[in-house]
């Protein structure tokens, strides 16, 4: 089955600075990549989400990336607040209706 | 966005009980939900997956007569943990999946904790 591997576990960043979270996949045919954040003792929110089709996508401070040869997508926060801090978890799946297997989970910590 | 509920938010119960946990899409039709466990510091890991009016698909090493998911209607799924024990204390997220689309939305997780 899928395995999906994430680094760092754990993130410190300065107020500001950027933080990068990067996931490794390993069945070619997964071709859904979602990024979940889950604040302590809560659920885990969508924050973004990228297709096999598409290399790149942003959404205001927030970007992925995905290179389906090598089997890998990142996550891109730039300007990186306190409300960031979070655990970030990566997620793979394949066609429509299958299910997601996740990362271990970043733990990212912004100082102000 | 859609928005699934769970309830309860927490229980505690005796070793050897049996505790149910229900899982609702609010304003969607969920096809498919899943069921999650998460321990402290770790991350999601699936359980089974539940499909309406069809048995659930429980993941390897999930014992299905212990972790009874019912998926009666495109609204609700429940997970009916028996006879449980201390080890079986962990947060339970469900997640649900429209019609529409392949985002699952998460619910707002339950809290388990057997003495």
């Amino acid at each position: 089955g899928e395995n999906v591997e994430q680094h760092p576990s754990t993130l410190s960043v300065q107020e500001g600075d950027s933080a990068v979270i990067k996931c490794t996949y390993s069945d070619s045919a997964s071709n859904y990549f979602p990024w979940y954040k889950q604040e302590l003792g809560k659920r885990p929110q969508l924050i973004i989400d990228i297709r096999s089709n598409v290399g790149e996508k942003k959404d205001q401070r927030i970007a992925v990336t995905l290179n389906k040869t090598a089997k890998h997508f990142s996550l891109h926060i730039t300007e990186t607040q306190p409300e960031d801090s979070a655990v970030y978890f990566c997620a793979a799946s394949k066609a429509a209706g299958n299910k997601l297997t996740f990362g271990g989970g970043t733990r990212v910590l912004v100082k102000p | 966005g859609a928005v699934v509920s769970q309830h309860p938010s927490w229980v505690i119960c005796k070793s050897g009980t049996s505790v149910k946990i229900e899982c609702r899409s609010l304003d969607f039709q969920a096809t498919t939900m899943f069921w999650y466990r998460q321990f402290p510091k770790q991350s999601l890991m699936l359980m089974a997956t539940s499909n309406e009016g069809s048995k659930a698909t429980y993941e390897q090493g999930v014992e299905k007569d212990k972790f009874l998911i019912n998926h009666a209607s495109l609204t609700l799924s429940t997970l009916t943990v028996t006879s449980a024990h201390p080890e079986d204390s962990s947060f339970y997220i469900c997640s649900a999946r429209g019609t529409s689309g392949r985002t699952e939305f998460f619910g707002p997780g339950t809290r388990l904790t057997v003495l």
